[in-house]
């Protein structure tokens, strides 16, 4: 089956880290575009990371320099480390896989994990 | 950086109506525009990209249309299982993904 499915939320306290972790069947994470979304409660959704095919990695202006996102092809596992948290970064954390089927230049998110609770809170 | 409007914010229709949703950018992206269903406690869906193309597997009563700054999510005939919030989405240069705010689709 093709699925991506998140792990790693839960409680930190401001200024804390966590790494977030999206496991994927079904397909491989080396030759897709993979990305995080984050909601935050009864909110709209937040473009956070992006990461390419070619290795290249694009961040949201709000969370460059705290979060990284890499991926371990090995594992399959696309990853979201997560430093000097914020309050304001609480949300539930979607990882997403790129429709390949669109254009080129496109860049929508066809396969979603079901997300994981960031809750930053002291 | 391109901003992304959705209007109405929530819109209430019956089964069986035609519902129309707008999404507006503030500068042209194009035809580089995607619309996403979200029901509640779940990821959202793909429905339509490049303003048009139906994502695989939706049904044919959504369909989209538009392109440069004004874009609409048509959905022919309401179903009881289209109530969802609706998301447009565009792709740029920088940064490369932006979401709307949202319409709310409720029943009547």
């Amino acid at each position: 089956e093709v699925q991506l499915v998140e792990s790693g939320g839960g409680l930190i306290q401001p200024g804390g880290s966590l790494r977030l972790s999206c496991a994927a069947s079904g397909f491989t994470v080396s030759s897709n575009y993979l990305g995080w979304v984050r909601q935050t409660p009864g909110q709209g959704l937040e473009w956070v990371s992006v990461i390419y095919s070619d290795d290249s990695t694009y961040d949201a202006d709000f969370v460059k320099g705290r979060f990284t996102i890499s991926r371990d092809n090995s594992k399959n596992t696309l990853y979201l480390q997560m430093n000097s948290l914020r309050a304001e970064d609480t949300a539930v954390y979607y990882c997403a896989r790129r429709a390949a089927y669109t254009s080129n230049w496109g860049l929508y998110f066809d396969l979603w994990g079901r997300g994981t609770l960031v809750t930053v809170s002291s | 950086e391109i901003v992304l409007t959705q209007s109405p914010a929530t819109l209430s229709l019956s089964p069986g109506e035609r519902a129309t949703l707008s999404c507006r950018a503030s500068q042209s992206v194009s035809s580089y525009l995607a619309w996403y269903q979200q029901k509640p406690g779940q990821a959202p869906r793909l429905l339509i990209y490049d303003a048009s193309n139906r994502a695989t597997g939706i049904p044919a009563r959504f369909s989209g249309s538009g392109s440069g700054t004004d874009f609409t999510l048509t959905i022919g005939s309401l179903e009881p299982e289209d109530f969802a919030i609706y998301y447009c989405q565009h792709r740029t240069n920088w940064p490369p993904i932006t979401f709307g705010q949202g319409t709310r689709l409720e029943i009547k």
